[in-house]
């Protein structure tokens, strides 16, 4: 079985300080692993992946993500917080082994502070 | 190139009716994939299909619920006799397939209120 944890429910930061949104996965096999952002009323954004290669991962709106295998962490990070970076993000992982199901976690409100 | 539409974008039922949920996915895409999403939760799976085909409905309550992806037209959720637990955000996402790293992209979502 796959599973993906995001520890933090809500992470707070200052505008124009680098942020992390923390995921940690579980799977049998090797990983792909995604983050998504939602805003208010909306359905989810893709931002990036991981398939294989480089551990870093670079996507959309500045952000860019971290493959660590030996923590199986996956974290979200920009350098320089925005306002308008507040929303709502999920880590997805799937098992390179299985089908095509993904699994979600629960999210992490990113507050950024004016 | 448009992407994932869902209809209706809101959605009212009294308890005991029936829900239908709609969603074309992108164009070229034929996996469609259904999530729910109850306020203060994340998502979770219900069903994956391809065109004519239930890959995996897993996810999905064994009664009053159902899902189609006819080989004409959108995917359907259908909810029978809705309760007020049915109330939630239901999204669909949508993939060329093909890939093991396929990107699912999502629709706007259908929020539905069972009064």
């Amino acid at each position: 079985a796959q599973s993906v944890a995001q520890p933090e429910d809500q992470v707070n930061v200052a505008e124009g300080n680098p942020l992390t949104v923390k995921c940690t996965y579980s799977v049998s096999g090797n990983p792909y692993l995604f983050w998504y952002v939602q805003y208010p009323n909306r359905g989810l954004q893709f931002l990036l992946k991981y398939i294989t290669g480089d551990n870093l991962v670079k996507g959309s709106y500045g952000f860019e993500a971290e493959f660590n295998k030996s923590q199986t962490s996956f974290h979200l990070k920009k350098p320089s917080a925005l306002v308008s970076d507040s929303a709502l993000y999920f880590c997805a992982v799937r098992d390179k082994g299985g089908y095509q199901k993904v699994t979600f976690g629960t999210g992490t409100k990113l507050q950024v502070i004016p | 190139n448009a992407g994932v539409m869902q209809n209706p974008r809101h959605l009212v039922r009294r308890r005991g009716q029936e829900a239908r949920l709609r969603c074309s996915p992108m164009k070229g895409h034929s996996h469609v994939y259904w999530y729910r999403q109850l306020p203060e939760e994340g998502l979770k799976f219900m069903v994956y299909l391809q065109k004519e085909n239930i890959i995996d409905e897993s996810g999905m309550p064994k009664e009053r619920f159902s899902a189609e992806f006819p080989k004409e037209g959108p995917s359907i959720l259908r909810i029978q006799q809705v309760v007020r637990g049915d109330s939630a955000a239901y999204f669909c996402a949508s993939s060329p397939g093909g890939g093991d790293a396929d990107t699912q992209y999502f629709g706007p979502g259908t929020r539905l209120t069972v009064l």
